[in-house]
């Protein structure tokens, strides 16, 4: 089956712009996690979804990051006035809701450089 | 702050080795354990995962798990170059959906 997906796989921008990133979550799925990764560095949480509600945001690193998932399915994240410090690999994975497994499957990520 | 502890290596073994890589976490109250595979400029891919203390075997990869210690391993057996890569350990602290900490991973290369 198809396995998460995200979009754009590259984005650039310059220091100030917005900017939106967007995740599919495999089927079924009902949580999704966004994670951003720095080089030489594991992923670090953002923010994750238990349906259409933020469960937990307290990886946001400040209120310039916002995410939104309206219909439970896909997910945006979304970028204010951006920095050169944002520059990372933005990933999102889900899991499976019920029962004892929760495998979180990643996404490609999007690869987010700010000018 | 809960932490998860990983040498960055680099790990260099030879071709047909046992690599063996390690992970510490900080929270006693860690409840799964997961193993992803991560090559260069593609995201982390699942390889493991392990919830309750000792061996867990799939093919040439076999997870250890031990709670008392808060440690926990990944045995790669027969090592190929196509291992080659970084291997990101990730805790989850409490059952069911919540968000992983990662540790930075550890770079393996086999050398063939």
């Amino acid at each position: 089956g198809a396995g998460v997906s995200q979009t754009p796989s590259n984005k650039v921008t310059e220091k100030g712009k917005y900017v939106e990133l967007r995740c599919d979550p495999i089927s079924g799925h009902t949580a999704l996690y966004w994670y951003r990764q720095s080089l030489g560095q594991g992923p670090e949480f953002l923010i994750y979804f238990q349906g259409t509600g933020a469960a937990d945001d307290s990886g946001l690193p400040n209120d310039r990051f916002f995410a939104v998932r309206p219909e439970g399915s896909v997910s945006t994240l979304k970028i204010q006035r951006t920095e050169r410090g944002d520059s990372a690999v933005y990933l999102c994975a889900s899991s499976r809701s019920s029962g004892s497994n929760h495998e979180q499957f990643f996404g490609p990520g999007t690869r987010l450089t700010v000018l | 702050q809960k932490e998860v502890e990983q040498n960055s290596g680099p790990l260099s073994v030879p071709e047909g080795a046992i690599a063996s890589l390690n992970c510490t976490y900080s929270d006693r109250g860690s409840q799964s354990f997961f193993w992803y595979r991560q090559y260069s400029g593609k995201s982390p891919e699942l390889i493991m995962f392990i919830y309750s203390n000792g061996d867990k075997e799939d093919g040439r990869f076999t997870a250890q798990l031990n709670k008392a210690s808060q440690y926990v391993s990944l045995l790669i057996r027969d090592s190929q170059p196509s291992d080659s890569a970084t291997y990101l350990c990730a805790v989850n602290s409490r059952s069911g959906n919540t968000p992983l900490v990662f540790g930075k991973g550890t770079r393996l290369s086999v050398i063939a």
